[in-house]
């Protein structure tokens, strides 16, 4: 079955260290979402993209937050600097065209714990 | 309260009994969508249900949705120890390419 893969699973780093976290969408999926999951807020969106653009990153805090997608086959999420308030699971999901009524694909995503 | 909100937060039950967990959102929509969430893993994709629809059915689950109430259920009937997981509901913003998720029930099916 063809799956969403993040990387790393886990990341445990200090406050102020710079972190990328790698996604790579299903082959021939054109929409990638970036989402947060905390206890306290559930699963935010912080971006999306669609043919490796990004349509929205309004979730995103845009001083320390970036995305992008290099190409069709990775997305990546850096947060630099990071801050303990940033420790969250993050998820990657991609989905296919039409974006409304189909379902997203998620990965599995990384646990961050910023210390 | 957010879009999406699921009932209850959490529910036990034994195996062999049904589960029903409930959403309420706020906006009009195109569709709504049950995701199932296992510990430690990302949210998997269990059904769709457009707004033109008022019931669906997958294997052991049911799906019905009221848009004069904004509301959908989720019914699991026969729970298995391996239907332990969080569910939640995801609304699309009127069509728009985003999805709100709501908070999520916890269920516990125990053997």
């Amino acid at each position: 079955d063809a799956r969403v893969t993040q990387t790393p699973r886990h990341k445990v780093t200090e406050m102020g260290q710079e972190v990328t976290m790698r996604c790579q969408p299903i082959l021939g999926h054109n929409t990638v979402f970036w989402y947060r999951q905390t206890m306290m807020q559930g699963l935010e969106l912080l971006a999306y993209f669609r043919n490796r653009a990004p349509l929205d990153d309004s979730g995103m805090p845009k001083d320390r937050f970036s995305a992008e997608m290099p190409d069709a086959t990775l997305a990546t999420l850096k947060i630099q600097p990071s801050e303990p308030r940033d420790s969250a699971v993050y998820f990657c999901a991609s989905g296919s065209e039409p974006y409304s009524n189909q379902p997203q694909h998620f990965g599995d995503g990384t646990r961050l714990s910023i210390l | 309260s957010q879009q999406g909100e699921e009932d209850p937060q959490a529910l036990s039950i034994q195996e062999g009994e049904n589960a029903t967990m409930n959403c309420s959102y706020k906006t009009s929509i195109n569709n709504l969508q049950w995701y199932r969430q296992n510990s430690g893993r990302g949210l998997v994709h269990l059904i769709l249900i457009r707004s033109n629809e008022r019931e669906k059915h997958s294997g052991r689950l049911r799906v019905t949705l009221d848009t004069s109430k904004k509301s959908s259920s989720l019914l699991i009937t026969a729970s298995r120890a391996a239907d332990t997981a969080s569910y939640f509901c995801a609304t699309d913003d009127s069509g728009t390419y985003k999805y709100i998720f709501g908070t999520g029930t916890r269920l516990k099916v125990l053997a």
